[in-house]
């Protein structure tokens, strides 16, 4: 039980151009979902936590325009990388809290997706 | 500021030995902490929680202790078989028992046949 997908795995984009990922929880309601970024052998960075049905929370120096983040239903949330430049290049992770195990403070991650811009 | 330091970027150890990982953090008390697995390409995978009143927890071949006084936690493998190597994270609440967490840099563990 507990997993949480991503979509695509990987993609390579144009410079301008926008990316659209995909987080879905699989078996379980997450009401919580976080997103991360995570560079070459560096830790994970939170980018921002959304709530299904309301505004993500950005971490500060997130540009919200830019990372456009979605969390319509219980089992869904998107990142949407706008005006993708090289510098965004980067490995993105997304978690989800099962909204029946908040004692538990455990997240499930994706297995992330893997950006490439030219 | 608050801040987690894991104090190894990379362990390597001879197999069946015991490896031990070490998080420390200042300027904060979390309720609790984790630890994560992560193979590289690859998402972090939950392994173990502790809270802020427990002293140890265990997992199978896995160990992990919390110190608030010292404000640090130690990981500990017993036993250990290649397959262990990974990056091991330690996670915080950036501020007490929230949510969201915040990740030290990672240890890559190395365990040699």
């Amino acid at each position: 039980g507990a997993v949480v997908s991503q979509h695509p795995s990987w993609v390579i984009c144009k410079s301008g151009t926008s990316v659209k990922i995909e987080c879905r929880s699989l078996d379980f309601q997450a009401t919580t979902m976080f997103w991360y970024r995570q560079f070459p052998k560096q830790s994970l960075m939170l980018m921002a936590t959304s709530n299904e049905g309301s505004k993500a929370t950005y971490e500060q120096g997130v540009e919200k325009d830019k990372f456009l983040i979605n969390h319509a239903s219980l089992t869904l949330s998107t990142l949407t990388v706008t005006s993708a430049h090289p510098e965004d290049s980067s490995f993105y992770i997304c978690s989800a809290r099962d909204a029946e195990s908040l004692a538990t403070y455990e997240q499930y991650f994706g297995p992330g997706t893997r950006l490439t811009v030219t | 500021s608050q801040k987690i330091e894991q104090n190894s970027e990379a362990l390597n150890i001879q197999e069946g030995k015991t490896a031990t990982l070490t998080c420390n953090y200042t300027n904060y008390s979390p309720a609790y902490l984790q630890w994560y697995r992560q193979d590289p390409g690859r998402g972090p995978v939950f392994l173990l929680l502790i809270r802020e009143n427990e002293k140890e927890k265990r997992k199978e071949r896995l160990k992990v202790t919390f110190d608030t006084t010292l404000k640090q936690s130690l990981f500990h493998i017993t036993a250990s078989q290649p397959a262990d190597s990974a990056t091991y994270l330690c996670a915080l609440p950036p501020s007490g028992s929230a949510r969201q967490l915040t990740f030290g840099s990672g240890t890559q563990l190395t365990v040699l046949p």
